[in-house]
């Protein structure tokens, strides 16, 4: 009963590398979301995505790319990383019919 | 765009005190969810309102939704330490009601 798990939990990595943080769903949720977490801004979505090979910009898209090939995996990748992009990310995903969102144990990045 | 504002930002209480904290958005929201993150845990969902006026209890928790749907608060009788975390309330984005949109949260820290 793994749910939802995010993979790395913890990477560190430099300015200008490309990381690419994994997302997985094992319920078929037909929604997936990537948000980021900073102290005094809450949560803030950065994509979304309503089904395989359909995805929006949220909030706070700019130096991200996500993907969906498959209904279970919704990767976030940061193309070019900054100290800006320094935080906690969290994947979340939910049901079709319900708006209710099951976050995963998130991943904690330090872009040094 | 939409904003969801939270008060207070940080909330210390006295184990066996009551704590408040209250939801504010800048439009009518059709519905509103919280959320209870723990410390360095991830957001788990606590309960959706949807009517308008809704009052919801669970054990110890009070949620309020406003008659004017813009509001929302959350009251804790006889806070415990397993209470202690960071409390979100979200409101949809958008009319698909999939996309919500986080308040900044309420960290409540229940001291023995």
């Amino acid at each position: 009963d793994a749910g939802i798990t995010q993979s790395p939990r913890y990477k560190i990595t430099e300015t200008g590398r490309q990381v690419t943080l994994m997302c997985h769903q094992t319920w078929s949720h037909s929604y997936m979301f990537w948000y980021r977490q900073d102290l005094g801004h809450g949560l803030r979505l950065i994509y979304y995505s309503a089904a395989a090979d359909i995805t929006d910009k949220g909030e706070v898209p700019d130096g991200y790319v996500v993907s969906r090939s498959k209904t279970e995996n919704f990767p976030l990748t940061l193309e070019s990383a900054t100290r800006s992009q320094t935080s906690v990310y969290f994947c979340a995903s939910g049901g079709q019919w319900e708006s209710i969102q099951y976050f995963g144990a998130g991943t904690r990045l330090s872009v040094l | 765009g939409q904003q969801v504002m939270q008060i207070p930002q940080y909330q210390h209480v006295q184990e066996g005190e009551d704590f408040t904290t209250y939801c504010n958005s800048s439009t009518t929201l059709s519905n509103i969810q919280w959320y209870k993150q723990r410390p360095g845990g991830h957001p788990v969902f606590l309960i959706q309102l949807v009517k308008s006026g809704e009052v919801k209890k669970q054990k110890r928790l009070t949620f309020q939704f406003g008659e004017a749907k813009k509001n929302s608060s959350l009251h804790i009788t006889a806070t415990q330490t397993t209470d202690v975390g960071t409390y979100f309330c979200a409101g949809p984005s958008d009319n698909y009601g999939q996309n919500f949109v986080f308040g900044p949260g309420t960290r409540l820290s229940v001291l023995p």
